[in-house]
């Protein structure tokens, strides 16, 4: 099957801890980003990178970090200078080759600070 | 920077009704797209119109799109339960790779 996959679907922090939110995709799209979803609103976008090495801040980077060592995989890691960071996220990818391009999503985690 | 804003925020109605939700945006686009969000999935690419484009179809949506308005509009006919989710628009630039703009969504509930 190919497709998005997000780890772990739910996650639990404590405050100050940092902790890494997993995303792979195998459909080979050189492009992928991390949103951010609060209840009742939109996404915001959080980082976003189109090629391997290489990525950019959204909207919301403070307290996020990023890497992309592989073409499959954009971990995000939240880190302890996020100060609400109670949320659901999702990871999507989309190819960059065209100008009229969907974007596929994983399932989301739900992270949760106790 | 949230690029869309959906109308109404919210929307109830009867299996069988139609349902239509609309779409603002700020800045000029390439193409804008309607994605689909059962509650605590991920979203659902549902259909994309070309800025070139004014209207679309594909099965029981059907959209539209004014750029001289900055609006878009999805209509969804003979609605059905399983229809009940949110809907968001998002705006493309055309610019390889970069990332799409959501609105903040319209939640639909479908009765029966």
């Amino acid at each position: 099957d190919g497709g998005i996959t997000q780890s772990p679907k739910y996650l639990f922090r404590k405050e100050g801890q940092n902790v890494t939110l997993s995303c792979e995709q195998n459909l080979n799209h050189d492009a992928m980003y991390w949103y951010r979803q609060d209840p009742g609103q939109g996404l915001r976008l959080i980082y976003y990178s189109q090629i391997v090495n290489d990525f950019q801040k959204g909207d919301i980077a403070e307290g996020y970090s990023v890497s992309r060592e592989k073409k499959e995989s954009f971990p995000l890691t939240v880190t302890s200078a996020q100060k609400n960071p109670t949320a659901f996220y999702l990871c999507a990818s989309r190819r960059t080759s065209g100008n009229y391009n969907e974007q596929f999503f994983g399932p989301g985690t739900r992270l949760t600070v106790l | 920077s949230q690029q869309g804003e959906e109308d109404p925020q919210a929307l109830s109605i009867q299996e069988g009704e139609n349902a239509t939700m609309n779409c603002s945006y700020k800045t000029s686009i390439n193409n804008l797209q309607w994605y689909r969000q059962n509650s605590g999935r991920g979203l659902v690419h549902l259909i994309l119109i070309r800025s070139n484009e004014r209207e679309k179809h594909s099965g029981r949506l059907r959209v539209t799109l004014d750029t001289s308005k900055k609006s878009s509009s999805l209509l969804i006919t003979a609605s059905r339960a399983a229809d009940t989710a949110s809907y968001f628009c998002a705006t493309g630039s055309g610019q390889a790779g970069t990332a799409l703009i959501f609105g903040k969504g319209t939640t639909l509930s479908v009765s029966s």
